[in-house]
């Protein structure tokens, strides 16, 4: 069975600085996907950016980055010039090849003090 | 607004009692999947449909929980018989007909209290 971890149950980060959140997986299968959601406070989750295993290629969107090392089922999260919006839960999620269900990790709730 | 729709968006129901709730997908998605969420906790799988026909069950989904998507639009989510352990939060997500990875798209979520 496939399995996410996050091991930083809470983080916090001044306004404009970088953080960094940290996801690692445990799979059997050569073909999967890895994602990063975002959910604020009583809000709905938000797709924030996704990684195709077989790209070695770290994903990108504006402020958000992942840091994908596939050896060793590293996935992590890197948010640049955080901002107050972007305080919510951070769930790693992972989809495994030819599956279509999403396992999660227990999240990490982050906090952009100003 | 063209995202997912859950209604209703809080239940408060009677140990014993029946509940259902609805999820209204992303008109031009054909997967549609059930989750639940308690505190603390990140999403766990349910069900998931493709267009009608469900694909697949997760063993949390004991035999009090049933799903459909009758016409492959809506999908309805039953507790039969509901005990304390199944308050939790229920979300419904769709996706886009293109197997594995391009992210599921998820509603407000159906907050279940049993008492």
């Amino acid at each position: 069975a496939q399995t996410v971890t996050q091991s930083q149950p809470e983080m916090s980060v001044q306004e404009a600085e970088t953080v960094t959140l940290s996801c690692t997986y445990d799979t059997s299968e050569s073909n999967y996907y890895l994602f990063w959601y975002k959910q604020p406070p009583s809000r709905q989750m938000i797709l924030v950016i996704r990684q195709e295993a077989y790209k070695q290629q770290n994903a990108t969107e504006n402020r958000f980055s992942v840091n994908f090392q596939k050896a060793a089922k590293s996935f992590s999260l890197k948010i640049s010039d955080s901002q107050l919006g972007d305080t919510a839960m951070y769930f790693c999620a992972s989809s495994p090849g030819g599956s279509e269900k999403l396992v999660f990790g227990k999240g990490t709730k982050l906090t952009v003090n100003p | 607004d063209t995202g997912v729709s859950q209604n209703p968006r809080h239940k408060i129901t009677k140990r014993g009692q029946n509940v259902t709730f609805r999820c209204d997908p992303i008109s031009e998605h054909n997967r549609l999947y059930w989750y639940r969420q308690t505190l603390g906790q990140g999403p766990e799988f349910l069900t998931y449909f493709q267009n009608e026909a469900q694909l697949e069950k997760s063993r949390l989904l004991s035999d009090r929980f049933s799903a459909e998507r009758p016409k492959g639009s809506f999908s309805t989510l039953e507790i039969q018989r509901t005990e304390q352990g199944d308050s939790a939060m229920y979300l419904c997500a769709s996706s886009f007909p293109v197997a594995g990875g391009l992210g599921q798209y998820f509603g407000p979520g159906t907050r279940l209290t049993v008492t």
